[in-house]
């Protein structure tokens, strides 16, 4: 069974400020990880995942996360916040080799300060 | 445009009524979930269909039930055996199941009891 930890139920950066939001997983087989973002009553939205290949992934919205297997984390990252960036924000993993088995984290409300 | 469609968007149920949650894909996927999410939790699976005709149980499966008898339909009703149906219930489907495959969510509806 595969599990995710998101670090942080709410994070709050400065317009501007590097965004940092943190995951980390565990699963017993090279997982696929995801993340979404959920703006308020909307549904999720697919930023990035990461499936094999380089561990630097980029996303849609200057977003980027890397696979870390050796910490078992897939962090998220911005250089710069913008006021739109507020949401909630959803780390998941599936693994290989598994049907239907998306499990998400619990979720980081990320709060943009002007 | 492709993609998914939940009605209504605000649901009210009644003690001892079932409803029933309407999710339309012109995406052409195989692979279709539903989804519970509440406050401070991250998504939890309901039930899932791999194919049409076909469909399993997720973790969260009592009290509620579906049906997939079309590849582009996949509706949930909540029964009156769910005691605490009052969340908002998303919609996703997939190419095919693999654990790869990105999940694309419609954009929810929120139930609340009367």
């Amino acid at each position: 069974a595969q599990s995710v930890t998101q670090l942080g139920s709410h994070v709050s950066v400065s317009e501007g400020a590097l965004v940092l939001l943190r995951c980390n997983y565990s699963s017993s087989v090279p997982p696929y990880l995801f993340w979404y973002v959920q703006y308020p009553n909307q549904g999720l939205q697919l930023l990035l995942k990461y499936t094999t290949g380089a561990t630097l992934v980029k996303g849609i919205n200057g977003f980027e996360a890397e696979f870390k297997k050796s910490e078992t984390s897939f962090h998220l990252t911005k250089p710069s916040a913008h006021m739109s960036d507020a949401a909630e924000y959803f780390c998941a993993v599936s693994l290989s080799g598994s049907a239907r088995q998306l499990t998400f984290g619990s979720g980081t409300q990320l709060t943009v300060l002007p | 445009d492709g993609g998914i469609t939940q009605s209504p968007k605000y649901l009210f149920r009644k003690e001892g009524q079932n409803v029933t949650l309407s999710c339309e894909q012109n995406l052409n996927h195989d692979a279709m979930y539903w989804y519970r999410q509440d406050p401070g939790q991250g998504l939890r699976l309901i039930y899932y269909s791999q194919i049409v005709n076909d469909f399993q149980k997720g973790d969260i499966a009592e009290g509620y039930s579906v049906s997939r008898e079309k590849k582009e339909s996949f509706p949930l009703t909540v029964t009156s055996a769910q005691k605490n149906p009052t969340a908002f219930y998303l919609c996703a489907s997939s190419i095919d199941m693999r654990g790869a495959e990105t999940q694309y969510f419609g954009p929810g509806t929120r139930l609340l009891v009367l």
